[in-house]
């Protein structure tokens, strides 16, 4: 079976506090995809970032950093000097070999609210 | 590139009526597909298209119907709405399967 873990439902913090955004996936497969995705007030999906699981090399883009580690199944996303405009939804998901073609097992999402 | 467009944005249905939403991209994608939110459950995947011609259900199927007649349009025809459907919908594309899906904006759907 599939899944994909976000057990945050909500966190809220202050203007230039870091934040760390958890994901924990589950797979048989050797084979898969992890993405992270934010949905902004106005609804729309942003595509963040894409992982292979061969791929193990932490990223970081600007403010945002992710660390993934197989060992643990985990897929985690951090914001430094969170900004307010940093407040949406996170949207962790997994696409495998394993499930239907291309099809992205989203997490339930986190809520962000970064207040001033 | 418009990418991933969607109408309508929002739509108020009665319970049997049916309807399509449109779902339309202009980056010669192979791999669209339709995604259903509701609140506290994430997205799941209702149908989905490999390419022109080509079309299989997802997590959510069930009162759905799709076709793929050409490469940039992927329809998702509501048969007989039900107040269970009313939910936010969502159509992505990606250049094939596996690769990264992107997401239109949306269509908001009451069903009362």
């Amino acid at each position: 079976a599939q899944k994909v873990t976000q057990a945050q439902t909500e966190i809220s913090v202050v203007e230039k506090e870091d934040v760390t955004l958890d994901c924990v996936y589950e797979t048989r497969d050797t084979t898969y995809y992890l993405f992270w995705y934010k949905q902004p007030p106005s609804g729309e999906l942003v595509f963040l970032i894409r992982r292979n699981s061969f791929d193990e090399q932490n990223e970081i883009s600007g403010r945002y950093s992710w660390n993934f580690q197989k060992s643990t199944s985990s897929f985690n996303f951090t914001i430094t000097a969170s900004q307010v405009v940093d407040s949406a939804v996170y949207f962790c998901a997994l696409s495998s070999y394993g499930g239907s073609q291309g099809n992205l097992i989203f997490g339930k999402g986190t809520k962000l609210s970064v207040k001033p | 590139n418009a990418g991933v467009t969607q109408t309508p944005k929002f739509q108020v249905l009665k319970t049997g009526q049916s309807m399509t939403l449109q779902c339309a991209q202009d980056m010669n994608h192979e791999y669209m597909s339709w995604y259903r939110q509701d609140p506290g459950m994430g997205l799941r995947l209702i149908h989905y298209s490999v390419g022109a011609g080509i079309t299989d259900q997802g997590e959510v199927p069930n009162g759905y119907n799709v076709s793929r007649s050409t490469t940039e349009d992927f329809p998702l025809r509501l048969l007989s709405a039900a107040p269970s459907q009313t939910s936010v919908y969502f159509c992505a594309s990606s250049i094939q399967d596996r690769e990264t899906q992107y997401f239109g904006p949306g269509t908001r759907l009451l069903v009362l």
